[in-house]
């Protein structure tokens, strides 16, 4: 099966600009995450979606950042206006849902954001 | 809440040799567990989990190990190959609000010298 599709791959923009990352799941995959992974640390749940609704978005930074999947398929994740320290790596990750425990989650291979 | 700890960032091993990498948690509501491989420029690849009703599973070449008196996890890699070098994480679903939250611990950095 195709795995988890995101893009960009790589992004640099200068601090107080915009940005958007782009999202595929896995077909059929109810559950889709949004990480964080900051330069060697582990990554960082920013939101969950089930579907199209929002199950978890307590440590997204909401001033700044955003988050939809407005037909339960693809998600977007934007940043307005970003700063130095939202240079990260994005992963986006799916499940078939239930939780972690039940389904194992997939993720795909992130999108790289630079900000100077 | 729970946090992840990381006993060691980097692992250097010979090939053909045993790799363990291990994990502390903090909480002992936690009740599974998940290993992942990373490496570069990829996202983390599931590699195997365990949840709390067990102390031990076998996957292919690798074994994870559960301690909940001390709250400590291990990986171990048996014959350890070129391949397998990458960052290993730990992580823990948490179960503070409904479906849990995966907490990744900060990973370790395996290298494996031919």
């Amino acid at each position: 099966e195709a795995g988890v599709a995101q893009s960009p791959r790589y992004k640099i923009i200068e601090k107080r600009q915009s940005v958007a990352f782009w999202c595929n799941p896995i077909s059929g995959h109810a559950t889709l995450y949004w990480y964080q992974q900051i330069l060697g640390q582990g990554p960082k749940l920013l939101i969950q979606f089930q579907n199209n609704g929002v199950v978890d978005d307590s440590q997204l930074p909401k001033d700044r950042f955003s988050a939809e999947r407005l037909k339960g398929v693809d998600s977007t994740l934007k940043i307005q206006p970003a700063k130095l320290e939202d240079s990260a790596v994005y992963l986006c990750a799916s499940s078939h849902g239930g939780g972690w425990a039940n389904t194992e989650a997939f993720f795909g291979q992130g999108t790289r954001l630079t900000v100077v | 809440g729970e946090s992840v700890g990381l006993h060691l960032p980097t692992l250097s091993v010979q090939e053909g040799d045993n790799s363990i990498i291990n994990c502390a948690y903090s909480n002992s509501a936690s009740d599974y567990f998940i290993w992942y491989k990373q490496e570069s420029g990829k996202g983390p690849q599931f590699i195997i989990d365990i949840r709390s009703n067990m102390d031990k599973r076998q996957g292919q070449r690798v074994t994870v190990l559960l301690n909940k008196t001390v709250k400590h996890l291990s990986l171990q890699i048996a014959a350890t190959q070129p391949g397998d070098s990458a960052v290993y994480f730990c992580a823990v679903v948490y179960y503070g609000g409904s479906q849990g939250n995966l907490i990744f611990g900060k990973g370790t950095k395996l290298s494996v010298k031919p």
